[in-house]
């Protein structure tokens, strides 16, 4: 079945640490995206990719880092800048202008 | 600037009380605007989408409007099933990304 895979569902960070969030679709789209949903909020887009090579910054991009080198891959890496990075980070791919975005089931990320 | 406002922030009915949600929005060139309903812990899942003003669509108790400033999810007799918290979004023209409301959490007691 196609779809969008998130990994690990949740994940623990340190202080100062780097982590990185992985997000892996099958559907064959063009278009990637991360959110980040804080708790009773809406989804804030961080970074979009329309291309293999090529992202745009998002609303919230400060703190965060993306790569695209293959269609099918988007990870997202949470850096030490990000102050506040307890959340609930949702992955998300689309195929063109007029169609739905497919999302992943989550990842958890808390600070301890 | 793209906007989407969505209201009530939460909303509380009987099972068999049948309401609606609004979502309002600002945008340039809307492409699609677009339903979803995300469980607590999971990811949103597509419910519908709407193009232009005047169209409907509709699944099972669900049923949603697009007017030219503002969409309305209409839910008939809702069952405890229904609860969940549903998001609205539009696809602006110019750039391919989506623009979320901050949802409705709906509750529905027995």
């Amino acid at each position: 079945d196609g779809g969008i895979t998130q990994s690990p569902k949740y994940l623990f960070r340190k202080e100062g640490q780097n982590v990185t969030l992985s997000c892996e679709q099958n559907l064959n789209h063009d278009a990637m995206y991360w959110y980040r949903q804080d708790p009773g909020q809406g989804l804030r887009l961080i970074y979009y990719s329309q291309i293999v090579n090529d992202f745009q910054k998002g609303d919230i991009a400060e703190g965060y880092s993306v790569s695209r080198e293959k269609k099918e891959s988007f990870p997202l890496t949470v850096t030490s800048a990000q102050k506040n990075p307890t959340a609930f980070y949702l992955c998300a791919s689309l195929q063109g202008y007029n169609t739905e975005a497919f999302f992943g089931q989550g990842t958890r990320l808390t600070v301890v | 600037e793209d906007q989407v406002t969505q209201s009530p922030e939460a909303l509380r009915l009987q099972e068999g009380e049948s309401s609606s949600l609004n979502c309002s929005y600002t945008v340039s060139g809307l492409r699609g605007l677009f339903w979803y309903r995300q469980d607590p812990g999971k990811g949103p899942e597509f419910l519908f989408t709407l193009y232009s003003a005047g169209e409907e669509k509709e699944k099972e108790r669900l049923k949603a409007t697009l007017t030219k400033k503002e969409s309305f999810l209409h839910i008939t007799a809702p069952k405890p099933e229904d609860s969940a918290t549903y998001l609205c979004a539009v696809h602006p023209g110019g750039y391919n990304k989506l623009i979320f409301g901050a949802g409705t959490r709906l509750a529905v007691h027995p």
